[in-house]
């Protein structure tokens, strides 16, 4: 069975520091990896994904993961914090050839200005 | 491009009483989710149709849940009877192929 784990229930990261969200996976096979930015009263919108390829993805608004097949993470990140980045991320997993994602339970990101 | 719509965005229900989701996916894309996000949970995939056909139901509570997807476009989640644990919001996604799936903005339900 797939699984993910977001180990943080809430991140705190002042306006313009950098700011990483954690995220480790467990898979059979290749894995596909997703974001997800969540914001109140809204669906989820997508960030980013990794396939294949290079280990660096970068996505929407700035933000970037790093795939890391030997820790088995896929740690998001941006270099310089918006009050606008505020919201719930989820980092969410499938095996190649399958359809079936499944979620963290989510990181609650709060920039403070 | 139009994003999946959804509707409606809010509906409270008693315990035992019946309701029903809708979801228009974004146009050509043939697959198409229903999760379920309880408060403080990442979504948890329902049901998923490829076309009109349903791919996978297994986290369905088929007692009480279905969904269809009669001509393959637009779906429709329905509860019957609802239950207090029903209370959730129901997320609806769809995708051109195993790739990425794209979220609608959600239907918050609250059973009393």
């Amino acid at each position: 069975a797939q699984s993910v784990a977001q180990p943080e229930d809430q991140v705190n990261v002042a306006e313009g520091n950098p700011l990483t969200v954690k995220c480790t996976y467990s898979v059979s096979g290749n894995p596909y990896l997703f974001w997800y930015v969540q914001y109140p009263n809204r669906g989820l919108q997508f960030l980013l994904k990794y396939i294949t390829g290079d280990n660096l993805v970068k996505g929407s608004y700035g933000f970037e993961a790093e795939f890391n097949k030997s820790q088995t993470s896929f740690h998001l990140k941006k270099p310089s914090a918006l009050v606008s980045d505020s919201a719930l991320y989820f980092c969410a997993v499938t095996g190649a050839g399958s359809y079936q994602l499944t979620f963290g339970k989510g990181t609650k990101l709060s920039v403070i200005p | 491009e139009a994003g999946v719509a959804q509707s409606p965005r809010y509906k409270i229900i008693e315990k035992r009483q019946s309701v029903a989701f809708w979801c228009n996916p974004i146009s050509g894309h043939a697959t198409l989710y229903w999760y379920q996000q309880i408060l403080g949970q990442g979504p948890k995939l329902l049901i998923q149709f490829q076309n009109n056909g349903v791919v996978d139901d297994s986290q369905l509570p088929k007692d009480r849940f279905s969904a269809e997807r009669l001509k393959g476009v637009d779906s429709t989640l329905k509860i019957q009877p609802a239950k207090l644990e029903d209370s959730a919001v129901y997320l609806c996604a769809s995708s051109k192929d195993l790739d990425t799936q794209y979220f609608g903005p959600g239907t918050r339900l609250t059973v009393l």
